[in-house]
C-alpha cells in the first residue's frame, strides 16, 4: 500500500527566503507525482505535475523535482510571498483498472510572514 | 461549467440523519472522484467513477456510504444514519478519461455531525 510522507508539517518563514517541502513515498511504481496548494475552507490547485518519465517541473518560483528510485520529491519555492501561504499537498498516482488512484500526503502549513 | 462545483459549501446536521452531497463536474469530463479529507488526516479516497458505472469503490468506509452518478455528470455522495466520525470535508474531482491527465478538485462540502 502507497504511502506518502510530508516533512515538515508546518513551516513559518519570512518573506523572500527560498524554501523547501519534502515529500517521499514507499511504492516507487508511481505513474506521477503532483504538488498542490491548498487555501483554508477551498479544494485543490494544482501547481506541477511530473510523469514518472521526468526530473522535474517548473513554473515560475517553483521547482519541484522527482527521484523515483529513491522515493522523494522537493518543492522549491523561491523568494517567498505572504500569498503564498497555504497548505502544499503531495500526491503519487499509481495507474490500475484504467484509471490514476491518487495517494495524498497529510500536507505542509506554510506561513509566510510580511 | 468553468470548474468543479460542489454543494452544499457546508452541512451541519445531527447524528442519525441522513445527508446528500452534490458534485457537478467540469464539463465533458468522463471520471469523477470522491475523497475525504479528516482533520490531520491526509485525503482519503472514496470512489472511482467513469461515466455512470463505479468501477472502484474500495473507499467507501461502511455501507452507510453511497454515491451514484446519472447522465454522465452530476454525483451525489450519501450518508445514512451520520456518526460523528464522519465529520469531515468531502471533496469531488473530476478529470478527462485520459488516464494522464490530472485531476481538477472542487471546494469541497465541510460536514458538521453534531
Amino acid at each position: 500500500k502507497q504511502e506518502v510522507t510530508q516533512i515538515p508539517a508546518a513551516l513559518s518563514v519570512p518573506e523572500g527566503e527560498n524554501l523547501v517541502l519534502n515529500c517521499s513515498f514507499t511504492d516507487s511504481a508511481i505513474y506521477n507525482l503532483q504538488w498542490f496548494r491548498q487555501d483554508p475552507g477551498k479544494g485543490l490547485t494544482s501547481l506541477l505535475l511530473i510523469q514518472s518519465s521526468q526530473r522535474e517541473q517548473t513554473s515560475g518560483r517553483l521547482n519541484a523535482s522527482l527521484d523515483k528510485s529513491s522515493g522523494r520529491s522537493t518543492l522549491y519555492i523561491a523568494a517567498s510571498q505572504p500569498g503564498d501561504s497555504a497548505t502544499y499537498l503531495c500526491a503519487v498516482s499509481t495507474l490500475g483498472g484504467g484509471y490514476q488512484k491518487v495517494t495524498f500526503g497529510i500536507g505542509t502549513k506554510l506561513q509566510v510572514i510580511p | 461549467g468553468a470548474g468543479v462545483s460542489q454543494s452544499p459549501s457546508n452541512k451541519v446536521t445531527e447524528k442519525g440523519k441522513d445527508v446528500e452531497l452534490r458534485c457537478d463536474p467540469i464539463s465533458g469530463h468522463t471520471a469523477l472522484y470522491w475523497y475525504r479529507q479528516s482533520l490531520g488526516q491526509g485525503l482519503e479516497f472514496l470512489i472511482y467513477f467513469q461515466g455512470n458505472s463505479a468501477p472502484d469503490k474500495s473507499g467507501l468506509p461502511s455501507d452507510r456510504f453511497s454515491a451514484e452518478r446519472t447522465g454522465g455528470s452530476v454525483s451525489t455522495l450519501t450518508i445514512q444514519r451520520t456518526q460523528q466520525e464522519d465529520s469531515a470535508v468531502y471533496l469531488c474531482a473530476s478529470s478527462s478519461r485520459q488516464s494522464n491527465q490530472p485531476q481538477h478538485f472542487g471546494d469541497g462540502t465541510r460536514l458538521s455531525i453534531l
